[in-house]
């Protein structure tokens, strides 16, 4: 069975530091990982998607990698704002656009 | 390009009852999924159609079901509601699904079973 683990499961930081944000999944199929976040009470926010031929994406602030033999995926957010704030998840597919989520990482940055 | 559109968007129904949700994807996506976020539960798979054809179910029971129009727009059903049906429901669309290319969510429906 895919099992997808979030460490922290909560993070609370100043505004401006540079924060890691873990995942970790048993199945070490080659299939593609997808960063999201999420606001209170709102649907979900696709932040980025790694192929399973990539290592790494980024966009602006935002560094993904993905490292198959270890079955672990970060996220790296840069110079953190207080609009960061929110719950993040990582999702793996496993075939027929079928996404197995973790418990995501509830973030606060404070100014 | 509109969003990913979820309708109501909030819902209240008793024990018993059902529920139709309905779900418009983006302009030319044509497979949609949907999820069942709970506190407990987190978010956890239902179904995905493409081309009116279910082709992946999670692990629900039967009183789950879904349907996708030849528009590609699709709904989603709930028989016999139970007070654990409370959720919010999700669902997502995808330009290409061989591709596992990235999915788009709607804001949700949020349901409350009374």
């Amino acid at each position: 069975k895919q099992e997808v683990t979030q460490i922290p499961a909560a993070l609370s930081v100043p505004e401006g530091e540079n924060l890691v944000l873990n995942c970790s999944f048993t199945d070490s199929a080659i299939y593609n990982l997808q960063w999201f976040r999420q606001d209170p009470g709102k649907g979900l926010t696709s932040l980025l998607l790694i192929q399973s031929s990539q290592r790494e994406q980024t966009s602006g602030r935002l560094n993904a990698s993905l490292d198959k033999s270890s079955g672990r995926s970060t996220l790296y957010i840069a110079a953190s704002q207080p609009g960061d704030s929110a719950t993040y998840l990582c999702a793996r597919y496993t075939g027929f656009q079928k996404l197995v989520f973790g418990t995501g990482t509830r973030l606060l940055v404070s100014p | 390009k509109a969003g990913v559109t979820q309708t109501p968007r909030y819902l209240i129904k008793t024990r018993g009852q059902q529920v139709t949700l309905s779900c418009s994807p983006i302009s030319g996506h044509r497979s949609v999924s949907w999820y069942q976020q709970t506190p407990g539960q987190g978010l956890q798979f239902l179904f995905e159609y493409f081309s009116e054809t279910q082709r992946n179910k999670g692990n629900f029971p039967g009183r789950f079901s879904g349907r996708q129009f030849s528009n590609s727009r699709s709904e989603m059903n709930v028989s016999t509601l139970e007070l654990g049906d409370s959720a919010l429901y999700l669902c997502a669309s995808s330009l290409d699904p061989g591709l596992e290319e990235t999915q788009y969510f709607g804001p949700g429906t949020r349901l409350l079973v009374l």
